[in-house]
């Protein structure tokens, strides 16, 4: 799989539900970021989470970062329609001179 | 702040021809990526800028290049376009390397 994998790949859910998305990556990071990409548009940061940190909350958000396991989890809850949107994950390098590496993203539709 | 921009946002242009996208940063951002978005591929990085520099390049062909501008305004060219270029490119700058990036709203750049 590739760096900054997500999963699951699409993701449908009722309004006020909670919506959990995956992300694996290979190698050593410095930290890890989530954006959201409304169709067609420019990303939007969301939430950034350093290696040293395991949990980290904003708003109705909550990311998870396991680095023995090189893996991330981001939580939307109480989701709302407008949540609807592409959601992807982006390793950053342990030192500069290397890009960021975004995943494929998973497609998030919040059903009203 | 003003966000990114990037000028222009839609592009027409057919096979063989060369074409040159604009991104202005966040007023105070030294650092400029692009990436190239398909739905086939995802997200690719191009290349980034730093003060003027190239501080790291994607596996993209040479036909790509870019630049960076003492203001930090950056361009980036594709010359002799083939179908396969049709995408959104899109800008992101960021204060240092590894912080979070602003994307802008892309080009839409279509080869026929």
């Amino acid at each position: 799989s590739q760096q900054g994998e997500e999963d699951p790949q699409a993701l449908s859910i009722q309004e006020g539900e909670n919506a959990t998305m995956n992300c694996s990556y290979k190698t050593s990071i410095n930290n890890l970021q989530w954006y959201r990409q409304n169709s067609g548009r420019g990303l939007v940061h969301l939430i950034l989470i350093r290696s040293n940190e395991r949990e980290k909350h904003s708003g109705r958000l909550r990311v998870t970062l396991d680095t023995s396991k090189k893996s991330s989890s981001l939580l939307i809850t109480a989701s709302r329609a407008a949540d609807t949107a592409s959601y992807f994950c982006a390793t950053v390098p342990l030192s500069e001179g290397q890009n960021f590496v975004f995943g494929p993203g998973t497609r998030l539709s919040v059903l009203p | 702040k003003a966000g990114v921009t990037q000028t222009p946002r839609y592009l027409i242009k057919t096979r063989g021809q060369q074409v040159t996208l604009s991104c202005s940063p966040i007023s105070g951002h030294r650092s400029v990526s692009w990436y190239q978005q398909t739905p086939g591929q995802g997200l690719q990085f191009l290349f980034e800028y730093f003060s003027e520099t190239q501080r790291n390049k994607g596996n993209f062909p040479g036909r790509f290049s870019g630049r960076q501008f003492s203001n930090s305004r950056s361009e980036m060219n594709v010359s002799t376009l083939e179908l396969g270029d049709s995408a959104l490119y899109l800008c992101a700058s960021s204060f240092q390397t590894l912080s979070e990036q602003f994307f802008g709203p892309g080009t839409r750049l279509t080869v026929l």
